[in-house]
């Protein structure tokens, strides 16, 4: 996965409680992604950020905090999770040299 | 509004069938389309990049072409490792994807 790690593999929140995602990358690119995966809604942009420091929202960012303090990490959080949050969530930088996007292999949460 | 479509939902082919998958868009300046492979409990593969309308990319089985409204991704005499599911996505101001296509190779 080009490089691109994501913490913890799989986990089970009850609603209401918080946690953090972790994406971590070892190439040095500027722009990391979160996406959200469901069936039959495709991947869809949580938040993003084109460099240390810098976060925007993206297509779904509801209920979603995120942080990029390290150039090399980019952090997910879920301040009060809700069932709604059940999904698959991906990482993905950007190499600009083929201007398309790497991803890692995933969180599985599931609120309960 | 940029919008990706991606036909048929699932496909189901014997091996050494040949068939194609479709990724209908619309999209306003075009700077990229690419393809991905997603393996069950993955995350998306990169395969091809195109960026205008009559480009071409291949790779083993697999060869993807694009149109100003479309692109094929051709499967040539697949093989039972094919089986993923392909996702298309098309970058305007930002990357839209398709909901993917399924495709299953059996024996």
């Amino acid at each position: 996965n080009a490089g691109v790690t994501q913490t913890p593999k799989f986990r089970v929140l009850k609603t209401g409680q918080s946690m953090t995602l972790l994406c971590a990358q070892d190439m040095n690119h500027e722009y990391m992604y979160w996406y959200r995966q469901d069936p039959g809604m495709g991947l869809r942009l949580i938040h993003y950020s084109v460099g240390e420091g810098t976060t925007a929202k993206g297509e779904v960012p509801d209920g979603y905090n995120v942080s990029r303090l390290k150039k090399q990490n980019f952090l997910l959080g879920l301040e009060s999770a809700a069932p709604s949050q059940t999904s698959v969530y991906f990482c993905a930088i950007r190499d600009p040299a083929m201007e398309t996007q790497y991803f890692g292999p995933g969180t599985r949460l599931l609120v309960l | 509004e940029d919008q990706v479509t991606q036909s048929p939902e699932a496909l189901r082919l014997q091996e050494g069938e040949s068939s194609s998958l479709n990724c209908s868009y619309t999209v306003s300046g075009l700077r990229g389309l690419f393809w991905y492979r997603q393996d069950p409990g993955k995350g998306p593969e990169f395969l091809f990049t195109l960026y205008s309308a009559g480009e071409e990319k291949e790779k083993e089985r697999l060869k993807a072409t694009l149109t100003k409204k479309e692109s094929f991704l051709h499967i040539t005499a697949p093989k039972p490792e094919d089986s993923a599911t392909y996702l298309c996505a098309v970058e305007g101001g930002k990357l839209i994807f398709g909901q993917g296509t399924e495709l299953s190779v059996k024996p």
